[in-house]
């Protein structure tokens, strides 16, 4: 089955820098990645996701990339804040409208410091 | 608001004693499913469910039972729950079409 590496499972930054993490993938079949933000006491909320057709993908201070053929893809927070404090968790599946089971890295602890 | 909601949000029960937590969706999703999540692990499959009357194991199944009697419920039942039950659980949901999946805000299960 799929089996997803997440590193490092800390991370502090000074507020306003940038933060990245990285994860490895070790099924070719996983077709879509997406990332998830869980803060204190809630469930995880999705942030950002990049299907396996697509090399990069961003969203205003969030972009993940995708290597296939490395299989890993990483999440690229730039320009920090406070807010950004929570733990993260990427995830892989292969979806293919049946059971589509998330496998998940074990997380990351962000801490931004003001 | 579109949401997945969880009851109850924490319980503490003794060993042995039947509970079931619920789990709702009003996004009319054809895909719901269980996550345990323990320190160091991540989020692990428990079962899920590709549609009414549609369910299945996932990576994690044993101790668990699973019903999918209407589209938007998908209960969560420990028969006999253990110590090692203990844990945080998420469910989460689809569309069939789709591929995002939103979850839940979780239930911190503690068996004594």
């Amino acid at each position: 089955g799929e089996n997803v590496e997440q590193h490092p499972s800390t991370l502090s930054v000074q507020e306003g820098d940038s933060a990245v993490i990285k994860c490895t993938y070790s099924d070719s079949a996983s077709n879509y990645f997406p990332w998830y933000k869980q803060e204190l006491g809630k469930g995880p909320q999705l942030i950002i996701d990049i299907r396996s057709n697509v090399g990069e993908k961003k969203d205003q201070r969030i972009a993940v990339t995708l290597n296939k053929t490395a299989k890993h893809f990483s999440l690229h927070i730039t320009e920090t804040q406070p807010e950004d404090s929570a733990v993260y968790f990427c995830a892989a599946s292969m979806v293919n409208f049946g059971n589509e089971k998330l496998t998940f890295g074990t997380g990351t602890r962000l801490t931004i410091i003001p | 608001e579109a949401q997945v909601t969880q009851n109850p949000r924490y319980l503490i029960t003794v060993t042995g004693k039947k509970l079931t937590v619920t789990c709702s969706q009003n996004m009319n999703h054809e895909y719901m499913s269980w996550y345990r999540q323990d320190p160091g692990l991540g989020l692990r499959q428990i079962y899920y469910s590709m549609n009414v009357e549609v369910t299945d194991k996932g990576d994690v199944p044993e101790g668990y039972k699973v019903s999918r009697k209407e589209k938007r419920n998908f209960p969560l039942i420990l028969e006999s729950p253990s110590p090692n039950q203990t844990s945080l659980y998420f469910c989460a949901s689809k569309s069939g079409d789709l591929y995002e999946q939103y979850f839940g805000p979780g239930t911190r299960l503690t068996v004594t």
